[in-house]
């Protein structure tokens, strides 16, 4: 079935480094993704969207890009700190008959190393 | 702004009882609204979408009579978890849309004892 999916469940990077988190996707007829960062016992939190018309955004210290063209979006984090250590969630708007819902891929949990 | 909150944090319930968690968006309407369900170590799944004035739309295997969902206003949106039982045990997440964006309350870990 259609899915929002991701290529790591883990990611371990040095505080500092720039970290790279991957998803890819199954419906073509998506337009809007988003990521989402979840600390433990928490809810998920906004980070960051973007549309099918762009290709790149960028935002305080991260960026997601889409290619359309394999179905892949990434998100990227500037100099990662310990606090950047949570699970990130890439999530796509799926219509339906009441308007749309929100679909959450698999997650990838990011180690930040001090 | 889009700040969503989700009351309780957490609860302990008995076996057989009804458990009642709420969902507000504190600085806008939501005329739409979402519960999910997640284990541990698992991704969010998507349990119903809550319209208001309007009866709940429940994703496939999801049991609309065991998790009532009540809409009633444009800043509040319920979920009753009826006669529950251990395996309902688990961290349900509420969500309001507002535009494109859903946003997200802190969540209620549930625990049926």
């Amino acid at each position: 079935g259609e899915s929002v999916g991701l290529h790591l469940p883990t990611l371990s990077v040095q505080e500092g480094d720039n970290s790279i988190i991957n998803c890819a996707y199954s419906n073509s007829a998506s337009d809007y993704f988003i990521w989402y960062k979840q600390e433990s016992g928490k809810g998920p939190q906004f980070i960051i969207d973007i549309r099918s018309n762009m290709d790149k955004r960028q935002g305080q210290r991260v960026t997601v890009l889409l290619n359309k063209t394999v179905k892949h979006l990434s998100l990227q984090i500037a100099a990662t700190q310990p606090g950047d250590s949570a699970v990130y969630f890439c999530a796509e708007n799926k219509g339906n008959t009441g308007g749309f819902k929100t679909i959450f891929g698999a997650g990838t949990r990011l180690f930040v190393k001090a | 702004g889009a700040v969503v909150s989700q009351h309780p944090s957490w609860v302990i319930c008995k076996s057989g009882t009804s458990v009642k968690i709420e969902c507000r968006s504190l600085d806008f309407q939501a005329t739409t609204m979402f519960w999910y369900r997640q284990f541990p170590k698992q991704s969010l799944m998507l349990m119903a979408t809550s319209n208001e004035g309007s009866k709940a739309t429940y994703e496939q295997g999801v049991e609309k009579d065991k998790f009532l969902i009540n809409h009633a206003s444009l800043t509040l949106s319920t979920l009753t978890v009826t006669s529950a039982h251990p395996e309902d045990s688990s961290f349900y997440i509420c969500s309001a849309r507002e535009g494109l964006t859903a946003f997200f309350g802190q969540g209620t870990r549930l625990t049926v004892v």
